[in-house]
């Protein structure tokens, strides 16, 4: 079946530490995006790739970092410098201009201790 | 840049009622697409309905329609007899027509709650 995995479910880490986070898709989709969703605060935007080895800031990119080595891939690390990094993150791809349509994963709950 | 506002932070129905959820945007833009996901106690956001600026009717799946008003900048979603697995937060997002990535900006989510 075609989807989008995220793992793990649940992280956590001791401050200071770097944290990646996994996100994988088998749908073919060109656009990747990576979300932060806190209590109140709706989905906000971190990342996001259009294209292999391409990738822009989006609202609050601060103390991220992301790759887009494979079309299926796109992880996510959250530094040290990332202030306050306790929340829920999706993954989400789309096929580009002609959907406008994106497609979330399950999600990872990350609890910086 | 372009804002979605839900003024509704929390709603109940009782189950075989209708509902009605609130959103308003503001945008410069005249070519652009709005949607509603669901996110259900699982977290997983899920695709409700989607609508393209271009279109004057009102897009309709199943249970849930919408009620897109453009000079007005509202789209407001209307679920249709209620039923328990509606329980769930649902989000308001906008998507500029242009451009390969459809980045998405959301408003804050309405908690919709179903009673028996």
């Amino acid at each position: 079946d075609g989807g989008i995995t995220q793992s793990p479910k649940y992280l956590f880490r001791k401050e200071g530490q770097n944290v990646t986070l996994s996100c994988e898709q088998n749908l073919n989709h060109d656009a990747m995006y990576w979300y932060r969703q806190d209590p109140g605060q709706g989905l906000r935007l971190i990342y996001y790739s259009q294209i292999v080895n391409d990738f822009q800031k989006g609202d609050i990119a601060e103390g991220y970092s992301v790759s887009r080595e494979k079309k299926e891939s796109f992880p996510l690390t959250v530094t040290s410098a990332q202030k306050n990094p306790t929340a829920f993150y999706l993954c989400a791809s789309s096929i580009g201009a002609a959907s406008r349509e994106q497609f979330f994963g399950p999600g990872t709950r990350l609890t910086v201790l | 840049a372009q804002t979605v506002t839900q003024s509704q932070p929390e709603m109940s129905v009782q189950e075989a009622e209708t509902v009605t959820l609130s959103c308003t945007y503001d945008t410069s833009e005249s070519n652009y697409y709005l949607f509603w996901y669901k996110q259900p106690p699982s977290r997983q956001m899920i695709l409700v309905i989607r609508q393209e600026a271009y279109k004057q009717q009102n897009a309709t799946e199943n249970r849930f329609s919408v009620n897109f008003q453009k000079a007005a900048k509202s789209f407001s979603l209307k679920i249709s007899d209620s039923q328990l697995g509606d329980t769930a937060m649902y989000f308001c997002a906008f998507s500029r027509g242009t451009g390969t990535a459809s980045k998405l900006t959301f408003g804050t989510g309405t908690r919709l709650q179903v009673t028996l």
